[in-house]
């Protein structure tokens, strides 16, 4: 365990369907991310939160939500999703705003849209 | 934005042998991360190395900032090594962000 906790590990859902992705961190951190890994593509930022709220907001669709109620939690919401959403989400907190001390990534929670 | 390129975008080693990884990036950075991705997913810290070289075991990196580049040396390569191992900057205009590169998928056949 890195210390970035991402539930559920595997989620399929329909098109219709809303569920959401946890992220909880117990590093003492101030900034977390949501990261979209897709087969063949880099990774990519798609959320920053610092001191819980978002300051980074990378052109992603609506029906991606995402929730930050706490510097420990985050959370994204996912609604009407498309088959090409389907990928690797990935959960990364870092101790400064800047990520200049690092970034730590949880294990992911691999989402398959059916 | 800043542009990370890594080679080899794949790799195939014998057991023990000794590999170079590269990542070059566009501009200046504030600092650099090396990761490796095991196949379940997982993100695993290899080193935080905005310059200089560090080493982990059979792992070390160098990182010189000046030529825009950073290179991961695995010895001795084991087939646990398996899996992809990414570059990631972050940019000194782009507070906040890590960008990452495409990735080196290494196999390390026993």
């Amino acid at each position: 365990e890195t210390g970035v906790t991402q539930t559920p590990r595997h989620l399929v859902m329909g098109m219709t369907n809303k569920k959401s992705l946890k992220c909880e961190q117990h590093l003492g951190h101030n900034a977390m991310y949501w990261y979209k890994q897709s087969a063949k593509k880099p990774l990519e930022l798609m959320f920053v939160y610092n001191f819980k709220e978002q300051t980074e907001n990378n052109s992603v669709p609506s029906r991606f939500s995402p929730e930050c109620p706490n510097s420990s939690h985050l959370f994204l919401h996912l609604h009407t999703l498309q088959p090409e959403d389907s990928a690797l989400y990935l959960c990364a907190s870092s101790q400064d705003p800047g990520g200049f001390y690092g970034y730590t990534f949880g294990s992911g929670t691999r989402l398959t849209v059916v | 934005g800043i542009q990370v390129e890594q080679s080899p975008p794949d790799l195939i080693l014998q057991e023990g042998a000794n590999s170079t990884l590269r990542c070059n990036f566009s501009d200046s950075v504030n600092n650099l991360q090396w990761f490796h991705q095991n196949p379940w997913g997982q993100l695993i810290n290899l080193f935080y190395i905005p310059s200089g070289t560090k080493q982990n075991g059979r792992l070390s990196a160098t990182t010189v900032a000046t030529e825009r580049y950073s290179l991961l040396y695995i010895s001795s390569s084991q087939t646990t090594d398996s899996g992809v191992y990414f570059c990631a900057v972050y940019g000194s205009s782009n507070t906040g962000k890590l960008i990452f590169g495409q990735g080196t998928t290494l196999q390390v056949k026993p």
